[in-house]
């Protein structure tokens, strides 16, 4: 069964340079999630779209933007890097009205960014 | 707001003996609770989940949950462990986002 695909796998970037993370869900989920796990750290939430809209926003960095786009995969955009961004990025999926209540979400492996 | 508790970073449990991975959480309403386990350089993968019904929830590779609503608990378990279940575990409660508890790295000895 297909997956959620992140690309790419790994990423390494200098300080203040730019990253851009892509997230393609699940066919038919119309939900993403972007999660940022640091090193020995529990996943923490970013933001999230619905339908092409933005449905929720966490502890997301304002150097950090993100979209949905027509065909529902993500990108994660994120500018000025700083060596505190260096982290296991996860986006998941999941169908449904933009809630968790009677679904699971669906991870992708990630994408390790490092920076340098 | 919602949080998770995993009370324990590292559980170490014999090969063939039961486990029990802790976690308690805090919720307004009725709470959507999941397990997840990540493996080494892998991304999270669903272990079950808590939405209503049976206190008791079965999932994948063995594992079950118990639903304590008087305790506001949700642990873990296995009957008989495997080397191969050794992982980080990771408890979340959702409403519209899923919230990680910090996580618990299960290692089972041989």
């Amino acid at each position: 069964a297909a997956g959620v695909i992140q690309s790419p796998r790994h990423l390494i970037k200098e300080k203040r340079e730019t990253a851009t993370l892509k997230c393609y869900p699940i066919p038919r989920h119309d939900t993403v999630y972007w999660y940022q796990q640091g090193p020995g750290q529990d996943p923490q939430f970013l933001i999230s779209f619905y339908e092409k809209m933005q449905s929720d926003k966490g502890s997301i960095p304002d150097r950090f933007s993100a979209q949905q786009f027509s065909d529902y995969h993500s990108e994660l955009n994120m500018s000025s890097l700083e060596l505190g961004d260096s982290a296991l990025y996860f986006c998941a999926s999941s169908p449904g009205q933009g809630g968790w209540s009677d679904t699971e979400a669906f991870f992708g492996q990630g994408t390790r960014l490092t920076v340098v | 707001a919602q949080s998770v508790a995993q009370p324990e970073d590292q559980v170490n449990v014999a090969e063939g003996n039961p486990l029990t991975v802790k976690c308690t959480y805090s919720v307004s309403g009725n709470p959507y609770l999941f397990w997840y386990v990540q493996y080494p350089n892998r991304g999270l993968q669903f272990l079950l989940k808590y939405i209503t019904g049976d206190n008791l929830v079965k999932g994948s590779y063995g594992f079950e949950a118990e639903f304590n609503k008087s305790q506001t608990s949700f642990h873990l378990k296995k009957p008989s462990a495997l080397v191969s279940d050794s992982a980080l575990y990771f408890c979340a409660v959702s409403s519209e986002k899923l919230t990680f508890g910090t996580g618990t790295r299960l290692t089972i000895i041989p």
